[in-house]
């Protein structure tokens, strides 16, 4: 299986804030990488994929890139409705794999 | 527009076997390349896969998991089963059905559309 390491595991920012969330992938998965949003009670949200490609619907402030093992996700002015956990996912082979999430705290 | 629902038992007893039903409207899971998954996420932890169903019937799942799973589809009611046998409390979790974005390779799997998650309880 890939696994899929994201860094931090939880952040504190203010509202306005540049973030930055990392993922590594375990193995090469080119550009097969996706970003979601999950607030807690809600659906999760697919935000990016194919690293770098924004979901319809998906703020201009959110930004993904990356590619092969090491991949980021910026958020370039944090807004309060951005406060959730974000996962990273693989979608390069079987099994789907999941970061381990990083939570996104109001400072 | 897509949407998803999940519907099932919100209390099972350990060693029972969980049925899980995801009715969804907005797309058919016949057409070339439509598929839809299973995810959970136990409480306070990450989100895990479980399994896949695609347009031909063909199904994959998580090899941790694979001998207690099975996802079947009914297109005529428009409805996708999980199954999860021998229950634990472990597997307490919230279960989403989620649509798959549709690609011919059964590789690329990413989920574009959730329903809101059922809350299944594993307690005797």
């Amino acid at each position: 299986d890939i696994q899929m390491t994201q860094s931090p595991s939880s952040l504190s920012a203010s509202v306005g804030d540049r973030v930055t969330i990392t993922c590594r992938a375990s193995q090469s998965i080119s550009t097969y990488l996706n970003w979601y949003q999950h607030k807690v009670g809600k659906a999760p949200k697919l935000l990016i994929y194919a690293a770098s490609t924004k979901q319809s619907g998906a703020p201009s402030r959110f930004s993904g890139s990356g590619s092969g093992t090491d991949f980021t996700l910026t958020i370039s002015s944090l807004q309060p409705e951005d406060f959730a956990t974000y996962y990273c996912q693989q979608s390069y082979d079987l099994p789907v794999t999941f970061g381990q999430g990083t939570r996104l705290e109001i400072k | 527009q897509i949407t998803l629902k999940e519907s099932g038992p919100t209390l099972v007893k350990p060693t029972e076997t969980l049925t899980l039903t995801c009715t969804f409207s907005g797309f058919s899971l016949t057409a070339p390349g439509a598929g839809m998954g299973w995810i959970r996420q136990p409480p306070g932890k990450a989100l895990e896969w479980l399994a896949v169903i695609y347009w031909d019937d063909d199904k994959r799942y998580s090899p941790s998991l694979n001998p207690r799973l099975t996802i079947t589809k009914d297109t005529s009611e428009n409805q996708v089963v999980l199954t999860m046998t021998n229950m634990d409390p472990a597997d307490t979790g919230t279960y989403y059905c989620a649509h798959r974005r549709d690609a011919y390779d059964i590789l690329t799997n990413y989920f574009d559309y959730w329903g809101q998650g059922t809350l299944v309880t594993v307690s005797s």
